[in-house]
């Protein structure tokens, strides 16, 4: 069965700081991973995606993250926070295309940025 | 394109009425998800349609929840007789394939008192 969890329900960054959420997934084949962002009151909007190409992943808004096989971990980066990246983030796998892309979900977690 | 569109966007009712959330997904979009998102529970997968087809409907917590999808632009979410606890917010999820990502919608806010 595939699962992801995140790791720390709260995250904590001042302006500027590196962002580092994280991310573990379990799963009996290749997985695809993504990463969402959700605003206060509004939908998941993806952040980016991996799909077994390369292992680093850009995506919107300055993020990225890599797939690290050894690791089981698909953890998300930002070299420098800013006030606008404050939400909560979601991690969800479905595993290797199948189950109709059913997503499985991580508990999520919110990032707060200080001044 | 424009994405897909829930309505309504909030909803309050009393309890014991009957809730219709609606959704239309993205043009050529084959898949429809239905979620519900609680501060205790986070996100939950209600039910799943692939090409107008249920899939998957484990997830809808009781009988007093039904899904319909009509036809490729339409979705339904209905609850009778609603209760309290089915306060959440209902997202609708559209996919073009297994392979893609899905894409939200902004949500209905329901409240049931």
């Amino acid at each position: 069965a595939q699962s992801v969890t995140q790791l720390g329900s709260h995250v904590s960054v001042s302006e500027g700081a590196l962002v580092l959420l994280r991310c573990n997934y379990s799963s009996s084949v290749p997985p695809y991973l993504f990463w969402y962002v959700q605003y206060p009151n509004q939908g998941l909007q993806l952040l980016l995606k991996y799909t077994s190409a390369a292992t680093l992943v850009k995506g919107i808004n300055g993020f990225e993250a890599e797939f690290k096989k050894s690791e089981t971990s698909f953890h998300l980066t930002k070299p420098s926070a800013h006030m606008s990246d404050a939400a909560e983030y979601f991690c969800a796998t479905n595993a290797g295309g199948t189950s109709y892309g059913k997503l499985t979900f991580g508990q999520g977690t919110i990032l707060t940025v200080h001044p | 394109d424009a994405g897909v569109i829930q309505s309504p966007r909030h909803e309050v009712t009393e309890m014991g009425q009957e809730v219709t959330l609606r959704c239309k997904p993205i043009s050529g979009h084959n898949s429809l998800f239905w979620y519900r998102q609680t501060m205790m529970r986070g996100l939950e997968l209600l039910i799943y349609f692939n090409n107008n087809v249920p899939i998957d409907d484990s997830g809808m917590p009781e009988d007093r929840f039904s899904a319909k999808m009509p036809n490729a632009s339409f979705s339904t979410l209905k609850i009778q007789p609603s209760e309290p606890r089915d306060s959440a917010v209902y997202f609708c999820a559209a996919q073009e394939n297994s392979n893609q990502p899905q894409h939200f919608g902004d949500g209905t806010r329901l409240s049931i008192l």
